[in-house]
């Protein structure tokens, strides 16, 4: 069956421009969640939804993030004024329920900002 | 604050080795532990999970890992390695808390001929 997709898979922007990267989780999962990659911060949790509840936003580095998830299945992470530190791979889960499930990761997009 | 340590940055093993790779955590109520794997430019794979059944939790590939409470300690191995191993591996843990999984810095597992 199909998995978590993710796109772009790759993404150069330029320093100050805003990004939106877009996450389609599996079908029927309530749970969605956010993570980046970086060499230097290895993986970090951004963001989660679950069902129709208020998002737990707590990982968000900055204003310049946010993210919001249509009729309870795509998802878009927004970045405003991106900065070179912003530049990671930006990862995307879906569960079928809580936190007793297994999250099912996309492959990522990679963000270069120059 | 709840944490997870690999001790290893990177581990590098002989074809039809022991792999052991390393994975402790902190935790103030039961936790829920996974293993995922990453092979380049992938997105992580599950490949074996704890949620307190039974504390030797047998995953995909050959992979278990055993949950010592007394040691806080879930690490995972594999009797013989195989060439295909070669990937970076991740410990993670859900401490009940909406779901989100906080994860070790990750061991990069390399397999020698």
């Amino acid at each position: 069956g199909a998995g978590v997709s993710q796109s772009p898979s790759n993404k150069v922007t330029e320093k100050g421009k805003d990004v939106e990267l877009r996450c389609d989780p599996i079908s029927g999962h309530t749970a969605l969640y956010w993570y980046r990659q970086s060499l230097g911060q290895g993986l970090e949790f951004l963001i989660y939804f679950q069902g129709n509840s208020a998002p737990d936003k707590s990982g968000l580095p900055s204003d310049r993030f946010s993210a919001e998830r249509t009729g309870g299945s795509v998802s878009t992470l927004t970045i405003q004024r991106t900065q070179q530190e912003d530049s990671a791979v930006y990862l995307c889960a879906s569960s079928l329920a809580g936190f007793r499930d297994e999250q099912y990761f996309g492959p990522g997009t990679r963000l270069t900002v120059t | 604050a709840q944490s997870v340590t690999q001790l290893g940055s990177h581990v590098s093993v002989s074809e039809g080795a022991l792999v052991l790779l390393r994975c402790n955590y902190s935790s103030s109520v039961p936790p829920y532990l996974f293993w995922y794997v990453q092979y380049p430019n992938q997105g992580l794979q599950l490949l074996l999970k704890y949620t307190s059944a039974a504390t030797l939790v047998k995953g995909i590939n050959g992979f278990e890992a055993e949950f010592k409470k007394s040691e806080t300690s879930f690490h995972l191995t594999k009797p013989s390695a195989h060439m295909s191993d070669a990937a970076e591996y991740f410990c993670a843990v859900n401490m009940n808390q909406g779901g989100k999984l906080i994860f070790g810095q990750g061991t990069e597992l390399s397999v020698k001929p």
